[in-house]
């Protein structure tokens, strides 16, 4: 089942300014990962942000969590054009399973 | 680092008609592999999960004899599409996790976009 929700639906910047995507979930989570996805294309893994971290960088991505709030956000600083794509966030939810549940995804588009 | 490869990467197809999607960890083993289906526009669903050597587990909604899912080797799962109609017409995504790896790793195949006619 979706269990995450992303706001807002579609972003579009210049490029140079700052994206930030939001991602709701509602269950316990061992992590949660945020991929992006070119038009048509498969996933990329961005960035993994555990349960007991708060905050983690890579490059230009900046990623917290707020497990009081089962929240979660994504800042890509200093945009490129190369950056449009859907950026999606997916929970690794605590149990045995280790499956991923996908939000709906953010559509980004960096203007040049 | 670990590669999944899907084929066909795309494949166009008559109602009624069966289509076999390949999922292979290239480099790794998989234990466990996952089929996810995606609308345009839409987010990831997660079809089924499978292990290697035993029965696929499909999630809430999605007919586990319309889409066969067999998982044979550690390096292979198939998804099948029985008797495709164009309600079926997606993008069909796998993923792998790596035996004996860091377990909240997938590593995810290009897809294989669907098409019924």
């Amino acid at each position: 089942s979706q269990q995450g929700e992303e706001d807002p639906q579609a972003l579009s910047i210049q490029e140079g300014e700052n994206a930030t995507m939001n991602c709701s979930y509602k269950t316990s989570i061992n992590n949660l990962q945020w991929y992006r996805q070119n038009s048509g294309r498969g996933l990329v893994h961005l960035i993994l942000i555990r349960s007991n971290e708060r905050e983690k960088h890579s490059g230009r991505l900046r990623v917290t969590l707020d497990t009081s709030k089962k929240s979660s956000s994504l800042l890509i600083t200093a945009s490129r054009a190369a950056d449009t794509a859907s950026y999606f966030c997916a929970t690794d939810s605590s149990g045995s399973a280790r499956q991923l549940t996908f939000g709906s995804g953010t559509q980004l588009t960096v203007l040049p | 680092g670990a590669v999944v490869s899907q084929h066909p990467s795309w494949v166009i197809c008559k109602s009624g008609t069966s289509v076999k999607i390949e999922c292979r960890s290239l480099d790794f083993q998989a234990t466990t592999m996952f089929w996810y289906r995606q609308f345009p526009k839409q987010s990831l669903m997660l079809m089924a999960t499978s292990n290697e050597g035993s029965k696929a587990t499909y999630e809430q909604g999605v007919e586990k004899d319309k889409f066969l899912i067999n998982h044979a080797s550690l390096t292979l799962s198939t998804l099948t599409v029985t008797s495709a109609h164009p309600e079926d017409s997606s993008f069909y995504i796998c993923s792998a996790r790596q035996r004996g790896g860091i377990q909240e790793t997938q590593y995810f195949g290009p897809g294989t976009r669907l098409l019924v006619l």
